[in-house]
């Protein structure tokens, strides 16, 4: 069965530190996206893909890169990480021109002290 | 004002009960809307897209009204594997960047 798999699953590592979170997808989607997801907000977007070596910004997507190599990848990379990045983190995936539908993966929970 | 919002209760309610969530959003022009489902430390999973028509389901039913700007979410015979929070989901015109996700409301179903 196609699937979205995210790894870590959790992650501790400490200010200024670079990390990179791995999204990998087999539903052959063009689209990918990552979202946080924090207490008293809905998710946000950091980036979205809407191909191969295509990556745009998204609401959040200060101190977060991606890039896209494949189909399948989109890693995300904390360039040096911060106390205020601390969430869940879930990337996504939807086919090309649908209505706005997305598949998520289970999240990695990213703990920044 | 948000551009979705949600009570975000809890509503307890008991088995067999019908529960009724509504989600207003602020755009007029939005043009899609969903309701996703999410587990507790789970990822969100798609329940239903929401049609113009309205649609049902199975115990879900989703229903648009354009002029309050509000979408709304019910169900019946609630069983206790229901309990999750309830996402409502809108896209404006334009790319994905236009897609916003409300905060939820938790549904807890009491045996």
């Amino acid at each position: 069965d196609a699937e979205i798999t995210q790894s870590p699953r959790h992650k501790i590592t400490e200010t200024g530190r670079q990390v990179t979170l791995a999204c990998h997808q087999t539903w052959n989607h063009n689209n990918m996206f990552w979202y946080r997801q924090d207490l008293g907000h809905g998710l946000r977007l950091i980036h979205y893909s809407y191909g191969v070596h295509d990556t745009n910004k998204g609401e959040v997507s200060d101190g977060y890169s991606v890039s896209r190599s494949n189909t399948e990848d989109l890693p995300l990379t904390l360039e040096s990480a911060a106390s205020s990045q601390t969430s869940v983190y879930f990337c996504a995936s939807s086919e090309r021109g649908n209505r706005g539908e997305q598949f998520f993966g289970p999240g990695t929970r990213l703990t920044v002290l | 004002r948000k551009e979705v919002e949600q009570d975000p209760g809890p509503f307890n309610v008991p088995e067999g009960a019908t529960v009724a969530f509504n989600c207003t959003y602020s755009n007029s022009a939005s043009q899609s809307f969903f309701w996703y489902r999410q587990d507790c430390r789970k990822e969100p999973k798609l329940l239903m897209s929401v049609y113009s028509s309205g649609n049902e389901d199975g115990r879900f039913t989703a229903q648009l009204n354009r002029a309050s700007q509000y979408i709304s979410l019910l169900i019946r015979d609630s069983k206790l594997s229901d309990s999750a929070t309830y996402l409502c989901v809108v896209k404006r015109p334009g790319g994905y960047q236009k897609v916003t996700f409300g905060t939820g409301t938790k549904l807890q179903v009491i045996p």
